[in-house]
């Protein structure tokens, strides 16, 4: 069963980084993933692709604050100088035989 | 300016029937799969449907198989989803969103309308 592990909330600083990270089960470790952002009473906004080589390729306008990396079982999510606006939920996606999987999302909080 | 905007929402008693809307522009609208995707009140997101470039492949979550259905327009460049016998569980807010790659389909969704809500 393809799934995606994601801790249900992180915290950082104004200005610093934070690592978010997105595990997938054993059995599907050459899959890619993808990153979207959730803002409150927003529709989701598409970060990037991170390929199973650890390769990213971003949206249309994302900064280069934000950056993917990971392989294998583990895909990371990196956000550096964080800004108030970056507060959201994070998903992790990836898509299987016939399905789409989400994980569970992680609540960013910057305090 | 590539954009999907979701219409067709509302509040409707459980065992009835819903259709929603999903209208895209700003590319080519028939060389890509598109998606629908929900989060329940409190809830992350929730993968619901997916349908081919060319209509031809549908895809369903379990808990919906059999009760809704996902289709398309390419002349109308629009994009349903048919729910019917909806129940309280069904209550969301209801995304489409396109799936990058073109016909060489990716699985990753980059591009997302704003929602439009359910509520059973």
């Amino acid at each position: 069963q393809l799934v995606l592990t994601q801790s249900p909330s992180a915290s950082a600083s104004l200005g610093a980084s934070v690592i978010l990270t997105c595990t997938l089960t054993s059995g599907h470790r050459k899959f890619a993933i993808a990153w979207h952002q959730h803002q409150p009473g927003k529709g989701p906004r598409y970060l990037m692709r991170v390929n199973s080589d650890g390769s990213q390729n971003k949206g249309d306008g994302i900064p280069d604050r934000f950056s993917g990396s990971g392989s294998g079982a583990e895909y990371y999510l990196t956000i550096s100088s964080l800004q108030s606006e970056d507060e959201a939920d994070y998903y992790c996606q990836t898509w299987g035989t016939g399905i789409g999987v989400f994980g569970g999302g992680t609540r960013l909080t910057v305090l | 300016q590539v954009q999907m905007v979701e219409s067709g929402g509302g509040v409707v008693q459980p065992g009835r029937s819903l259709r929603l809307s999903c209208a895209a522009s700003g590319f080519r609208f028939s060389d890509y799969a598109v998606h629908w995707v929900r989060q329940a009140p409190g809830k992350g997101l929730e993968w619901v449907a997916a349908i081919s470039y060319n209509g031809r492949h549908t895809y369903y979550v379990d808990s919906v198989k059999g009760r809704f259905t996902i289709s398309r327009d390419n002349s109308k460049t629009t994009l349903y989803l048919q729910m019917n016998t909806l129940r309280s569980d069904d209550t969301a807010v209801f995304y489409c969103a396109r799936e990058a790659g073109g016909i060489y389909s990716s699985g990753d969704l980059d591009v997302w309308g704003q929602g439009t809500t359910v509520i059973v």
